[in-house]
Order: structure tokens, then sequence, then C-alpha cells
């Protein structure tokens, strides 16, 4: 079946350094790829998401990146704050007779100031 | 005004209770979903309705069984609760079938004993 595997699984880095979290998908349907930060005691929260007609997509200190061909996508947080702490979420969907959204297992990502 | 809401956000109950978990959307979306979160943060779907109309069924018991009464309510409910039950139950919402999920309710954390 589908799958999404997402590394690593802990990533602890110092304040202002940069964090970059790696997914895989194995569905050549998906086409459509969000991130999720899920803060504790909290719902995950949609903060980034790319296309499959595109190959990068910044927002401010957040990027994500996509190769299509190797089935590769990655979340770069540059400039990490001690409030980015928290476990994000790769996902990929794909429109199958409904939208079918499969998550990655989240990595726990700890800042320290 | 919370976008997707659902109560309770804890929930303790012995073994072979039934419960029910409810979830609303203010956003006017035609889909919603209900997600399981396990101990081990791992995001897997349970179910999505579009419209009232069940679109995804995921290897699911028959224990648990949604409803919709309209568009802007999907309700969880689950017989016979089990140990394996236990775990983080979020709702959410995404404007149509091919729509982003872009936000999800608090979560209902359920421990069965």
């Amino acid at each position: 079946g589908e799958n999404v595997e997402q590394h690593p699984s802990t990533l602890s880095v110092q304040e202002g350094d940069s964090a970059v979290i790696k997914c895989t998908y194995s569905d050549s349907a998906s086409n459509y790829f969000p991130w999720y930060k899920q803060e504790l005691g909290k719902g995950p929260q949609l903060i980034i998401d790319i296309r499959s007609n595109v190959g990068e997509k910044k927002d401010q200190r957040i990027a994500v990146t996509l190769n299509k061909t190797a089935k590769h996508f990655s979340l770069h947080i540059t400039e990490t704050q001690p409030e980015d702490s928290a476990v994000y979420f790769c996902a990929a969907s794909s429109f199958t007779g409904g939208f079918k959204t499969i998550f990655g297992a989240g990595t726990r990502l700890f800042v320290k100031a | 005004d919370t976008a997707v809401s659902q109560t309770p956000k804890y929930l303790v109950t012995q073994m072979g209770n039934d419960k029910s978990i409810k979830c609303e959307q203010n956003l006017g979306h035609d889909t919603m979903y209900w997600y399981k979160q396990d101990s081990k943060k791992f995001l897997k779907i349970m179910f999505s309705y579009n419209n009232k109309e069940l679109i995804i069924n995921e290897t699911v018991p028959n224990r648990f069984s949604p409803k919709s009464p309209d568009k802007a309510h999907l309700n969880l409910h689950i017989n016979s609760l089990e140990l394996g039950d236990s775990a983080v139950y979020f709702c959410a919402s995404s404007q149509d079938l091919t729509g982003s999920i872009a936000f999800f309710g608090q979560g209902t954390r359920l421990t069965v004993v």
C-alpha cells in the first residue's frame, strides 16, 4: 500500500541553526505534499504545502523542496527558534476515488536556546 | 471562533462501554475526516465524508461508526471499547475532496481502562 517515510524521528538543533526533515513517498499518483506542525496537546496545523508541478516553495524561514523523480520532499527551517520545537509531519496526497492523505511518522524537533 | 471543534477533549472509560466523540466545523467545508493518532504519534486516517456521504473507510473495526447529520458535523461512535482503542482521535476538515486538510480539531484523548 501507499507509504510515506520520514527521517529523522528526532532532531535536536541549537537556536539559530537550520533544521532539515526528509520524506519519501511510494505512490506515484501523489500530487500534493503538505507539512504540519503539532505542538503539545494540540492538533496538527498546516504550515506549508507544495504541489507536484512546483519544485520549491518558501515562506519566510520555512521552505519545501520536491523531487518527483526520486519521490523525495524536504522541509527546511532556517534560523530556528525555541518556539519551532514541535512534532513535524510530512504527508502525501493523491486523488483516487477520494482525496487520501498519508502521513509520515513525524519528527520531534528540539531547538535548544 | 474555533474552526474545527471536537468534544470531549478527554474521555476515560471502561472496556466494553460505548462512547461518542462529536465534531463540528464552522468553515463551510464540504469534507470532514477522522484520524487516529497512536502513542507513537502516528496519524492514520479512519474515515472521510463529503457532504454527508462516506468517501473513505479505512480498515477500521465495525465497532467504529461515523455519523454525519449534516456537512458541518461528523461524529464518531465507538461500541464495545477495547484497550487498544486508547489513542488521540482528531477530526479535520477540508474545503472539498481535493482540498488540503488545513484544520484539525484539538483532539480527543481516549483512554480505555
